[in-house]
């Protein structure tokens, strides 16, 4: 089956430092989509994207974030300046359409990062 | 006042039992309801969605939504041990512009389901 693969699946950072999470979403997918959860919180929409660019964006997503698709295959997200409270587990999700929200809207296994 | 209220738990039952869990929510708009399936150091998965009011089965699990008491349910029969995991609901709108906002999630419920 088909899976959203994410990169690495801990990171650990200095407070200030940049950091990029990586995903590779399923491959004909043409949506993707990041989402954090803090520990113990709920899981939250940060950001869609398609086409080469932003879709939609939480108010979480800041100017201290970006996301880009540099290829065929990755989709990442920066973080340029890490606060202590950035850290949380970060999920890559993908679907074919647009919030394909019945069966197609796949996540990833996330990233924990941790800002030291 | 927050958008979903999930009961984080834990909720322990013995196996065989009929689980409930449910979620309540404020924002009116939210027309997507959907369950997820959490287990641990993974990502969510999908069980459930239902569009709008109603109950929909599939196996041991049915979800329902009353969209008049801003209220949805997902709930398991002849549990499981392999159904332990945190169950979180999920909704979304969808706006004049034809697209849906990001999920808006509950906060998870950690289910045991004992042996």
């Amino acid at each position: 089956e088909p899976e959203v693969t994410q990169t690495p699946s801990h990171q650990v950072t200095q407070m200030g430092q940049e950091v990029i999470l990586r995903c590779v979403p399923i491959s004909n997918h043409l949506y993707f989509y990041w989402y954090r959860q803090i520990l113990g919180q709920k899981v939250e929409f940060l950001v869609s994207f398609y086409n080469n660019e932003i879709s939609e964006k939480s108010e979480i997503f800041d100017d201290q974030f970006s996301v880009e698709r540099p290829d065929g295959s990755n989709f990442t997200l920066k973080i340029r300046s890490t606060k202590l409270e950035d850290s949380a587990m970060y999920f890559c999700a993908s679907s074919y359409r647009k919030n394909q929200l019945n069966y197609g809207y796949t996540f990833g296994s996330g990233t924990r990062l941790t800002v030291v | 006042q927050k958008e979903v209220e999930q009961d984080p738990g834990p909720l322990s039952v013995p196996e065989g039992a009929i689980v409930s869990l449910n979620c309540t929510y404020s924002n009116s708009a939210f027309q997507y309801f959907m369950w997820y399936r959490q287990y641990s150091r993974k990502g969510p998965e999908l069980l459930m969605y239902t569009y709008s009011s109603g109950n929909k089965e599939d196996g041991r699990f049915t979800a329902q939504v009353d969209k008049s008491s801003k209220y949805i349910s997902l709930f398991i029969r002849d549990s499981q041990p392999s159904d332990s995991a945190t169950y979180l609901c999920a909704m979304a709108a969808m706006y004049s512009g034809g697209g849906a906002d990001g999920l808006t999630f509950g906060k998870g419920t950690h289910l045991i389901i004992q042996p």
